[in-house]
């Protein structure tokens, strides 16, 4: 059975400060990694996909993905009021296969 | 960017009855869209995989007489509740996969069964 276990929260962070966000999945056969952002009563929005081991930066966002250990990790870095939000990780084999996602981690940034 | 919409946004309908969400992609074709439920404080979970001209495939556990799946065209799916049941209040929401294997949600469509 495919899983994405991602800690539910919530996280709370400063204003400012490098939010950290965790996940692991099940499936060694997964290729494609991505992190959306949800806020409530709305659809997921992409902010990262990563497909090779190591670290992806995008802006003020780092993914980082480790095969071996079947984790991935997202860094917000400069963290805003904003940024608060559920937080889904989600994995695929690649191609045309849907996504598995996790329960997802609310974040909250405290001005 | 890419833009899937759907179709009603919201939709209130008596037990019994029957309730079709459509799903579109307004600038890009998708030979593959998904469809996604989402209750309550859970994550999405996939229910089937549509693919233009021939028939859905479904998640183990969803099943395929009351979920009508239909994507007839490039750039058009539809999703039909068949009757529906208090239970199947949720928040429905596709996604469009264009050629680059890129997913796109539509917007969702929240339903609730009375």
């Amino acid at each position: 059975q495919k899983e994405v276990e991602q800690n539910s929260g919530p996280l709370s962070v400063p204003e400012g400060a490098i939010a950290s966000l965790n996940c692991t999945y099940s499936d060694r056969g997964s290729q494609s990694f991505f992190w959306y952002r949800q806020y409530s009563g709305k659809s997921p929005e992409l902010i990262m996909f990563i497909y090779s081991n190591g670290d992806k930066e995008d802006g003020r966002f780092t993914a980082q993905l480790n095969k071996a250990s079947q984790y991935v990790s997202l860094l917000i870095r400069d963290s805003q009021p904003s940024d608060s939000a559920t937080y889904l990780c989600a994995v695929n084999k690649g191609g045309a296969d849907g996504l598995t996602f996790g329960k997802g981690t609310h974040l909250i940034i405290q001005p | 960017g890419a833009v899937v919409s759907q179709h009603p946004s919201w939709v209130i309908c008596k037990s019994g009855t029957s309730v079709k969400i459509e799903c579109r992609s307004l600038d890009f074709q998708a030979t593959t869209m998904f469809w996604y439920r989402q209750f309550p404080k859970q994550s999405l979970m996939l229910m089937a995989t549509s693919n233009e001209g021939s028939k859905a495939t479904y998640e183990q556990g969803v099943e395929k007489d009351k979920f009508l799946i239909n994507h007839a065209s490039l750039t058009l799916s539809t999703l039909t509740v068949t009757s529906a049941h208090p239970e199947d209040s949720s928040f429905y929401i596709c996604s469009a996969q264009d050629s680059s294997y890129e997913q796109y949600f539509g917007p969702g469509t929240r339903l609730t069964v009375t």
